[in-house]
């Protein structure tokens, strides 16, 4: 059983490109969350997606940042127009719907690491 | 805001000690706590986790504490090997389904041969 998967996992970018960062959840995991990592820090929560809606975005920035997560494919989380301070490790978890036994339980992805140039 | 903090940004600990981790939060409605390991260039790998309706929680080798009146969570990782050198991250949430994650700044744990 494959864990979460991201890619690309490194990304460099210059400024005022876009940046797509893909993540498939575990099998059978309906809830993916993202998560914003600057260096020496913890991880940040930006938004939380279930297939074909958002949840909770409160911690995704007002501009240039969306997220979704379509009924089939990947979770995609497009930063657009990118800025020196966009670098960073961005981080998927995914979890389990609400009637599993751990249902708050987060299994975390490797990460894209963004350099923004 | 609510936030999660640590004590001790590092920890240097021998081969073969224990190790207390420790973790402070302020959102006192927060009921699910969770200690991540991240290992350099990693995702955080889930270790053990613990609800507010216990004090103690033992797993391999680790041991949470959960002291509700002062807000404090630790992490106690018994005969630390080398492989358990990394940063470890306390996070709260609401124990509820489709809960985010609050994680702490995190502690640099460092086994010294």
């Amino acid at each position: 059983n494959a864990g979460v998967m991201q890619n690309p996992r490194h990304l460099v970018r210059r400024r005022g490109q876009e940046a797509r960062l893909r993540c498939s959840p575990m099998k059978g995991h309906s809830h993916v969350y993202w998560y914003r990592q600057l260096p020496e820090e913890g991880l940040k929560f930006m938004v939380y997606l279930q297939k074909e809606n958002i949840i909770d975005e409160s911690g995704m920035p007002k501009e240039r940042f969306s997220a979704e997560f379509p009924k089939e494919g990947p979770s995609i989380l497009r930063i657009q127009q990118v800025v020196r301070g966009d670098s960073a490790a961005y981080f998927c978890a995914s979890s389990p719907g609400r009637w599993a036994e751990r249902v708050n339980e987060q299994f975390f992805g490797p990460g894209t690491r963004l350099t923004v140039l | 805001g609510e936030s999660v903090g640590l004590h001790l940004p590092t920890l240097s600990v021998q081969e073969g000690d224990n190790s207390i981790i420790n973790c402070a939060y302020s959102n006192s409605a927060s009921d699910y706590f969770i200690w991540y390991k991240q290992e350099s260039g990693k995702g955080p790998q889930f270790i053990i986790d613990i609800r507010s309706n216990m004090d103690k929680r033992q797993g391999q080798r680790v041991t949470v504490l959960l002291n509700k009146t002062v807000k404090h969570l630790s992490l106690q990782i018994a005969a630390t090997q080398p492989g358990d050198s990394a940063v470890y991250f306390c996070a709260e949430a609401r124990d509820n389904y489709g809960q985010n994650f609050v994680f702490g700044p995190g502690t640099r744990l460092s086994v010294l041969p």
